[in-house]
């Protein structure tokens, strides 16, 4: 598809597992943000990649979280030993990175909704 | 760290009406965009702001960056069913970087 996507859509995992979440950006976008979106809050930037490489990633809340890019395509974000306060929408988003930092539109995607038991 | 504060929380309107929402900061923002979000879905951009005192249409939609940087409007005109969603104001916390800080949304509800 043309857009950014995301799986799965929905996860609901018992406390104390590990999840991974899956976000493939629009082709060519070489910039890829992580955010989390607690219920009827804003969204929270956990972390960014340029390429492979993440710059920043000073919006992780804890070491249980991690994340990876590769191919400067796919990123997976890992959780950890989840806890029931990890529950939460994480969205992820794209965008060129040709304008200049701060400017360059994000496209998200629909976002992964995780319930912890 | 930086906050964006939106208010109203939430708005209850008839269709036709004329909407105003703000956004404020407790420091200044060099760049303000405002997404909506409808159910189940990530947010899309609407207007860009990069200037303060800029003025941007969309459409219906009109935004303004505030003079003082720590502050935008958004105003929509003539509401439709389809306006529905949680508005959010944005913006990059500095020059030096691509991550954005979200407001804490407006939820828009329109009656036909």
């Amino acid at each position: 598809g043309a857009g950014v996507s995301q799986s799965p859509s929905n996860k609901v995992t018992e406390k104390g597992k590990d999840v991974e979440l899956r976000c493939d950006p629009i082709s060519g976008h070489t910039a890829l943000y992580w955010y989390r979106q607690r219920l009827g809050q804003g969204l929270e930037f956990l972390i960014y990649f340029q390429g492979n490489s993440a710059p920043d990633k000073s919006g992780l809340p804890s070491d249980r979280f991690s994340a990876e890019r590769t191919g400067e395509s796919v990123s997976t974000l890992t959780i950890q030993r989840t806890q029931q306060e990890d529950s939460a929408v994480y969205l992820c988003a794209s965008s060129l990175a040709q304008r200049g930092l701060g400017t360059d539109t994000q496209y998200f995607g629909p976002g992964t909704r995780l319930t912890v038991l | 760290g930086q906050q964006l504060n939106q208010s109203p929380q939430s708005m209850f309107i008839q269709e036709g009406e004329d909407v105003s929402m703000n956004c404020t900061s407790s420091s200044i923002f060099n760049t303000w965009l405002w997404y909506k979000q409808d159910p189940g879905e990530g947010p899309v951009l609407l207007i860009a702001l990069y200037k303060a005192g800029e003025l941007t249409s969309n459409g219906r939609l009109t935004a303004q960056f505030g003079i003082t940087r720590k502050d935008s409007f958004l105003n929509i005109s003539a509401s439709i069913p389809s306006d529905v969603g949680i508005y959010f104001c944005a913006g990059p916390p500095s020059y030096n970087t691509d991550k954005l800080i979200f407001g804490t949304g407006t939820r828009l509800q329109v009656f036909p």
